[in-house]
């Protein structure tokens, strides 16, 4: 059964870079169908897609937070990580990894959330 | 690239059907045929419900169903239960890249 989970630091400083990584379990991350998400959802308010990586490298993100992410795989390791820049208070929320087919939809396979709070 | 318009909420007695709109531009929900619909109770993970606008995932009930016209889906829930009160969102490609809605609170008075 394919797990995906999330671990990083809970608190960032503003102005600092969040650091997420989602460790994939069960199921190799180097599979042909899929890309791998991540999607943040601010306390109390709805879904945002922040960005998606494909096995072999090629990413794709939000217009909006573009400036500020990278999203990278390591097939060594199984996992992806997502990089965010630049933080202020607006970026708290809790943070999901998922899988996603083919940039389509997020299916079956998503972390349990990671809650990261901007605060000095 | 703004976030696609759903309605704030929507309600209807045990039974009865619901239909969730979510309306977008000819660059995403009506270009593509890629539109997605996830359910998230309170304090849990989203749950897909619908993709490619009108497919259920194995394991969904054939209460939800989707639909599309022009730039504008749709969700209906037939038969609504006291399970289905939770949050809607949408989402579509939107080539290259993918929006949500702002989420909709279905409840079931």
């Amino acid at each position: 059964q394919l797990k995906l989970q999330e671990s990083g630091p809970g608190l960032v400083k503003p102005s600092e870079t969040l650091s997420l990584t989602c460790i994939v379990s069960g199921g190799s991350i180097s599979s042909s169908s899929y890309y791998w998400g991540w999607i943040r959802q601010p306390p109390g308010k709805g879904l945002e897609w922040i960005g998606s990586v494909y096995y072999s490298g090629s990413t794709y993100y939000s217009p909006s937070l573009k400036s500020r992410v990278t999203v990278s795989v390591d097939t060594s390791k199984n996992q992806f990580s997502l990089k965010l820049s630049s933080v202020t208070a607006a970026d708290t929320a809790v943070y999901y990894c998922a899988r996603h087919g083919a940039l389509r939809f997020f299916d079956s396979y998503w972390g349990q959330g990671a809650l990261v709070t901007v605060s000095s | 690239q703004s976030a696609l318009t759903q309605p704030r909420s929507v309600s209807g007695s045990p039974g009865q059907s619901v239909t969730i709109s979510c309306t977008g531009t000819s660059s995403d929900v009506g270009g593509y045929n890629f539109v997605s619909w996830y359910q998230q109770h309170p304090g849990k993970v989203p749950e897909l419900m619908i993709y490619d606008v009108s497919k259920r995932p194995s394991g969904v009930p054939d209460r939800f169903s989707g639909s599309k016209s022009g730039n504008t889906a749709s969700l209906t829930i037939s038969g609504l239960q006291a399970e289905d009160e939770a949050d809607y969102y949408c989402c579509s490609y939107a080539g290259n890249y993918v929006l949500f809605g702002g989420g909709t609170k279905v409840t079931v008075l």
